[in-house]
């Protein structure tokens, strides 16, 4: 079975520098999907950032960014900029994609929880 | 497009009894997820359905069960509700392919006395 490792459950960034969530995982699977979600306090989950296991080229959306060291099955989000509406649980997901029937599941990790300092 | 929806938002019950959750997802979206959030255990599969069907299960008692509808809405029940069943329940839906993004419903939380 696959888990998730997220070793930080709490970090503190002051507005607009830079911080980096860890997240690992393990698999015997070559071919899956990562992910990025962000639930802020009482909303909803919301995706930051996708990576597909078979592209190279790490994932970047606006602000944020991944380095995804597939050999280490490491997966870490990079926030440029931290903004005060960061501010938030950020959970790291795994799904197979070598599921042949097919399934939605994601694996999640227990989370990291960023505070912004203004 | 409307986003995911789930009713109630909020539920109290008590030990021994049954209650139903109900989500209604993207329009257009075959595949509903869901999942059990609490402070200890965090994010757990609970199960997914897609065109009406169970397409994986996660490692819940059978108190647990759902359905989905020809209109792709989900409900999900849970029997002889135990103090442990506390939680955020959260369901997501996608198109069902893979990879797809899955998105997030505001969830419902269950209290249970």
């Amino acid at each position: 079975a696959q888990t998730v490792t997220q070793s930080q459950p709490e970090m503190s960034v002051q507005e607009a520098e830079t911080v980096t969530l860890s997240c690992t995982y393990d698999t015997s699977e070559s071919d899956y999907y990562l992910f990025w979600y962000k639930q802020p306090p009482s909303r909803q989950m919301i995706l930051v950032i996708r990576q597909e296991a078979y592209k190279q080229q790490n994932a970047t959306e606006n602000r944020f960014s991944v380095n995804f060291q597939k050999a280490a099955k490491s997966f870490s989000l990079k926030i440029s900029d931290s903004q005060l509406g960061d501010a938030a649980m950020y959970f790291c997901a795994y799904r197979s994609a070598e599921n042949r029937g097919g399934s939605e599941k994601l694996v999640f990790g227990k989370g990291t929880k960023l505070t912004v300092n203004p | 497009k409307a986003g995911v929806t789930q009713t109630p938002r909020y539920l109290i019950k008590t030990r021994g009894q049954q209650v139903t959750l109900s989500c209604s997802p993207i329009s257009g979206h075959r595949s509903v997820s869901w999942y059990q959030q609490t402070p200890g255990q965090g994010l757990q599969f609970l199960f997914e359905y897609f065109s009406e069907t169970q397409r994986n299960k996660g490692n819940f008692p059978g108190r647990f069960s759902g359905r989905q509808f020809s209109n792709s809405r989900s409900e999900m029940n849970v029997s002889t509700l135990e103090l442990g069943d506390s939680a955020l329940y959260l369901c997501a839906s996608s198109l069902g392919h893979p990879g797809e993004t899955q998105y997030f419903g505001p969830g419902t939380r269950l209290l249970v006395l």
